[in-house]
């Protein structure tokens, strides 16, 4: 079964601290992306990226970093946690268009920053 | 720019009822891609279809039914005689062609489906 991993499902962080949120997928998926939804604002992209190395930034990404050292692992990079970053944050990998039927999403991670 | 909008926040019904779930699209792309993705309340949002701008073709698999309108810019989706497992939160999607393409959500409708 295809999946996309991301490394916690709850996660508690102090203001100011840099926190990273890990994802993994083993679709050999070339495109990954970062989403944080939000009641009432649906979901935001924050980055995403096309390829290896390759990176874009989302409609949000103030305040975020990403890296996509390997094509399976991607993930994203607070400097400086505040407490407006607490959030459900989503992962998800795609084909390119054409080829694109759809993300594979994982799971979640809620930060909570205190 | 791409826009997505889904009016309708929160629809209840009443089970085997049919509901139909809003919407509405920008883009200035000439090829795009429209979805719908489902996430129930366990939280993980699951893809249920896409659809090409050149192909206006309905679609129906089960109780689902999508209707794409060029013409008046809207995927619709419609579930017919719905379950209780159907209360979901819905989510229409846009993403443009190019391989960079950025993919836009909708705010998402909140479905109720009542015993």
């Amino acid at each position: 079964d295809v999946k996309v991993t991301q490394s916690s499902r709850y996660l508690v962080k102090r203001t100011g601290e840099k926190v990273f949120l890990e994802c993994v997928q083993d679709m050999d998926h070339e495109n990954m992306f970062w989403y944080r939804q939000d009641p009432g604002l649906g979901l935001r992209l924050i980055y995403f990226s096309y390829d290896v190395k390759m990176k874009e930034k989302g409609d949000i990404p103030e305040g975020y970093s990403v890296s996509r050292e390997k094509k399976e692992r991607f993930s994203l990079i607070l400097e400086s946690a505040s407490t407006n970053q607490t959030s459900m944050y989503l992962c998800a990998s795609s084909l390119p268009p054409p080829e694109h039927y759809g993300y594979t999403f994982g799971s979640g991670t809620r930060l909570t920053v205190v | 720019a791409q826009k997505v909008t889904q009016a309708q926040t929160e629809i209840s019904v009443v089970e085997k009822e049919d509901v139909t779930l809003d919407c509405v699209y920008e883009t200035r792309d000439t090829t795009y891609y429209l979805f719908w993705y489902k996430q129930p309340p366990s939280g993980e949002l699951v893809f249920l279809i896409r659809r090409n701008s050149f192909d206006e073709q309905n679609e129906i698999s089960g109780r689902y039914s999508w209707n794409f309108q060029k013409s008046t810019s809207s995927f619709n989706f419609t579930i017919t005689a719905s379950q209780v497992v159907d209360s979901a939160v819905y989510f229409c999607a846009l993403r443009g062609h190019t391989n960079a393409g950025k993919s836009t959500f909708g705010d998402g409708t909140t479905l109720t489906v009542k015993p």
